[in-house]
């Protein structure tokens, strides 16, 4: 079984430009999460996509935007970055309709620094 | 809206004995999902351990069991036998009733730092 994957594992852009984070679901797995995690903090969630639709959003302005593929791929979107957006992006995938609380297993993250 | 407290922003354990990470919760929900996860310092988060509002046992995995006393709204994680890679940062998070048809978001506490000493 096939955990979930992540990339880049690391990234450095200035701030205004854009970037796109990229993450492999696990395998059996319909259902990416995306969650944003500052230093010293707990991850704060960014938006969910099932079936290849946003299926929920938290407080993140619309620069952040997401797709999600045919494959359950996911990719998450930041233009315009800010200095502020330097943190750790988790991605977490799970089975929408499964079991044990559809737990979330997640990737290994993708460290930004905006500079 | 959902609310995650850790209120112990570091804790010390000596390796071979247990330790208690402390968890509440604020929800209105009556159906919801409590879990555990581990953060190494290298960044990836790990699942421990899942405790369903509606289940009357409480959650055990290997070391790691789940202390969920509904009516106080806690959720401690108990891990026996501390061993030195158990050292790291220790997530509490809920997720909303599926029913509510709201997405499957995970809240997270601030998180518990947990080291170790042999």
């Amino acid at each position: 079984e096939t955990g979930v994957t992540q990339s880049p594992t690391h990234l450095i852009k200035t701030r205004g430009q854009q970037v796109t984070l990229r993450c492999s679901s696990q395998s059996g797995h319909n259902t990416v999460s995306w969650y944003q995690q500052a230093l010293g903090q707990g991850p704060q969630f960014i938006f969910q996509y099932y079936r290849e639709e946003e299926n929920g959003r938290g407080n993140f302005p619309p620069r952040f935007s997401g797709l999600q593929f045919p494959n359950y791929s996911s990719e998450l979107n930041v233009n315009a970055l800010e200095l502020d957006d330097s943190a750790l992006y988790l991605c977490a995938s799970s089975l929408y309709g499964g079991g044990a609380g559809e737990t979330q297993y997640f990737g290994p993250g993708t460290r930004l620094l905006v500079l | 809206a959902q609310k995650i407290t850790q209120t112990q922003p570091g804790m010390f354990v000596q390796e071979k004995e247990a330790v208690t990470l402390d968890c509440t919760y604020d929800t209105s929900d009556q159906s919801y999902g409590l879990f555990w996860y581990k953060q190494p310092s290298s960044g990836e988060m790990i699942f421990l351990i899942y405790q369903g509002s509606y289940d009357e046992q409480n959650a055990t995995e290997g070391r790691y069991s789940l202390n969920f006393q509904k009516a106080r709204k806690s959720a401690n994680l108990v891990i026996s036998a501390s061993q030195l890679g158990d050292s790291a940062m220790y997530f509490c998070a809920m997720r909303r009733s599926i029913s509510s048809g709201s997405a499957r978001q995970l809240t997270f506490g601030s998180g518990t730092q947990l080291t170790v000493l042999p």
